[in-house]
């Protein structure tokens, strides 16, 4: 059965400091893995990677996908408490005689920045 | 560029009712996918429709269904509500995710309470 893990499950942190999210997966026919940043409701598209060893990166956010163990990461740095907000990481898979529009999840990381 | 709009934004029903979501994609966007997300199991995938067709389905009971209008409206409609349907439950479009590399984007989403 497909699956992603994230890791931590959560995290608390204060401003400025840099964190590591973690998202490893094991899903059949992998196609991409995307970054999602939830606050509320609707989660936003952060990344979406589908090639090892090429770093996405957009202001203080940056990701990477090693494909070989599996794994992707997400760091920020310089946190600031609009950080805060639960992570997500989703993978897209494809079956072979049919092929599949969903995204796979992770239970997500929450991520507390305090001032 | 309006985004994926989502209605209603809250819902309360009782047990054994039934309800209809709506979700209207972005403009151009002709994938719709239905996500339904809670605390214990984040983010699960239930069906996802192009071009008004079903093109997969997530692992939920039939009372969880779906159509896809000409103009890529979609609704979801769950029929004998339990408890357990207590979600927020997230619309997702894109031009056409099985294409791969194309980021899915989220609405708002819909809070149903079933009491």
């Amino acid at each position: 059965e497909d699956k992603v893990v994230q890791s931590p499950l959560s995290l608390v942190v204060h401003e400025g400091d840099t964190v590591t999210l973690n998202c490893s997966y094991e899903v059949t026919n992998f196609r991409s893995l995307l970054w999602y940043k939830q606050e509320k409701k609707a989660p936003t598209f952060l990344f979406m990677l589908t090639s090892s060893g090429i770093e996405k990166k957009s202001g203080r956010l940056s990701s990477i996908l090693d494909k070989k163990e599996l794994f992707s990461i997400l760091n920020i740095t310089a946190t600031q408490t609009g950080d805060s907000a639960v992570y997500l990481c989703a993978v897209e898979a494809r079956s072979y005689g049919g092929s599949q529009g969903n995204l796979i999840f992770g239970k997500g990381t929450k991520l507390s920045v305090k001032p | 560029k309006a985004g994926v709009t989502q209605t209603p934004r809250y819902l309360i029903k009782t047990r054994g009712q039934q309800v209809t979501l709506s979700c209207s994609p972005i403009s151009g966007h002709r994938s719709v996918s239905w996500y339904q997300q809670t605390p214990g199991q984040g983010l699960q995938f239930l069906f996802e429709y192009f071009s008004e067709t079903q093109r997969n389905k997530g692992n939920f009971p039939g009372r969880f269904s779906g159509r896809q209008f000409s103009n890529s409206r979609s609704e979801m409609n769950v029929s004998t509500l339990e408890l357990g349907d207590s979600a927020l439950y997230l619309c997702a479009s894109s031009w056409d995710l099985q294409m791969g590399n194309t980021e899915a984007f989220f609405g708002q989403g819909t809070r149903l309470t079933v009491v």
